[in-house]
């Protein structure tokens, strides 16, 4: 099993870009995660799904979305990029929901000038 | 909602010391506490975790205790090497929730 895997590692993007971050587990988890990582402020839940067909909104979705078309496919999808989105987005996915581990990817760092 | 407070931000020990990484929560209905740990350029990675039925958990150098009344929770590691070194998080979260909650992180260093 690859486990979680995320594309691409790196990004520089120009502001007012577009691009989709892929993300994808092969565990046959229902559940999926994206969180950004901003320096000595941890892991903020942009958003989840609890299945194919389901998304919803974590604590900072302003500027993201999702889609969850398959089980084992969770891409996030920045439209208008801008600086305040330059973070590390990290990918999780489980099998039992919150109280379940949590399985994440490497990590995609992208930076918005 | 649930809001999780992690102390120190950044934590420095001697190698062969012990290490010691405390959280508290706000929601007394959270029941799950797991901790990750985090190296330099990867994602983090669960290494203990803990449920509100259990007051202490042991794996090796690794224990975590856990106080309901008190709403915290803390990490310990034992005789401390240079592969600990890394960031670590706590996080808490409810049955009821699909969601769970981080703190901010400690960085753990181990001096030579």
């Amino acid at each position: 099993n690859a486990g979680v895997t995320q594309t691409p590692k790196f990004r520089i993007l120009k502001i007012g870009q577009s691009m989709t971050l892929q993300c994808t587990q092969d565990m046959n988890h229902n559940y999926m995660y994206w969180y950004r990582q901003d320096p000595g402020m941890g892991l903020k839940l942009i958003y989840y799904s609890v299945g194919a067909g389901i998304t919803d909104k974590g604590e900072v979705p302003n500027g993201y979305n999702v889609s969850r078309s398959t089980t084992e496919d969770f891409p996030l999808r920045l439209e208008l990029a801008a600086p305040s989105q330059t973070s590390v987005y990290f990918c999780a996915s489980n099998l039992g929901g919150s109280t379940d581990t949590q399985y994440f990817g490497p990590g995609t760092r992208l930076t918005v000038l | 909602g649930e809001n999780v407070e992690q102390h120190p931000s950044t934590l420095s020990v001697q190698e062969g010391d012990s290490a010691v990484i405390k959280c508290t929560y706000s929601d007394s209905a959270s029941n799950y506490f797991p901790w990750y740990k985090q190296e330099l350029g990867k994602g983090p990675q669960l290494i203990i975790d803990i449920r509100s039925n259990v007051g202490e958990k042991k794996d090796q150098r690794i224990a975590v205790t856990l106080n309901k009344t008190a709403k915290h929770f803390s990490l310990h590691i034992t005789e401390t090497q240079p592969e600990d070194s890394a960031v670590y998080f706590c996080a808490a979260s409810v049955n009821r929730d699909d969601k769970i909650i981080f703190g901010k992180g400690t960085r753990l260093h181990i001096l030579p």
